[in-house]
């Protein structure tokens, strides 16, 4: 079973400054999801990366494919307090299943 | 408005009384999913359905069954829940695109 190792697990960080978290599996995507969930809602999707070394952006997120297709990254610049939440990638594993990570928790502190 | 609903929200039960929790979508979509949420686990599949009358497993089945008599509907039963059930629900659904829409989540605890 494919898995999916999130990184950091928690993060803290002030109003303006950046991050990045990370999404790793042990073997290749086929194609990669980002969702965000917020306290009390279901995830909701932002982005889904299909071709290695591909860069997405989405207001101040950015999200990048690796070349192997085996890890992915999303970067938030000047993060804001509407950024918190818990930050979940997730690969569609053939047609009807999903495998999600573990998620990253962000806090962000006005 | 396009949504997922679930219901209940939140529930509180005994180990083996059976319980059902709803899942309803108004998107025509042909594919639903189950999902529990555990804290550092993630989301784990339980079962997914690709249209009315076809289910199948996901990753984490046991203790719990699900039907699609209808498009709209997926419900999730547990007939004889135990502690180990206790955990945050979700149900899903997918139109012809990769994006999959969650309901807000069904908190379930089972004494």
């Amino acid at each position: 079973t494919q898995l999916l190792e999130q990184s950091p697990q928690f993060l803290s960080i002030q109003e303006g400054e950046n991050l990045t978290v990370y999404c790793n599996s042990s073997s290749v995507f086929s194609s990669l999801q980002w969702y965000r969930q917020e306290p009390g809602e279901g995830p909701v999707l932002l982005v889904t990366v299909v071709t290695g070394g591909e860069v997405k952006k989405l207001k101040r997120l950015t999200f990048q494919f690796g070349d192997a297709r085996k890890d992915s990254s999303l970067h938030i610049t000047a993060a804001q307090p509407g950024d918190t939440g818990l930050y979940l990638c997730a690969e569609r594993s053939g047609t009807y299943k999903y495998i999600f990570g573990t998620g990253t928790r962000l806090k962000v502190l006005a | 408005e396009a949504q997922v609903t679930q219901n209940p929200r939140y529930l509180i039960t005994v180990t083996g009384k059976k319980l059902t929790v709803t899942c309803s979508q108004n998107m025509n979509h042909e594919y639903m999913s189950w999902y529990r949420q555990d804290p550092g686990l993630g989301l784990r599949q339980i079962y997914y359905s690709m249209n009315v009358e076809v289910t199948d497993k996901g990753d984490v089945p046991e203790g719990y069954k699900v039907s699609r008599k209808e498009k709209r509907n997926f419900p999730l039963i547990l007939e004889s829940p135990s502690p180990n059930q206790t955990s945050l629900y979700f149900c899903a659904s997918r139109g012809q695109s990769n994006e999959q829409f969650f309901g807000p989540g069904t908190r379930l605890t089972v004494l």
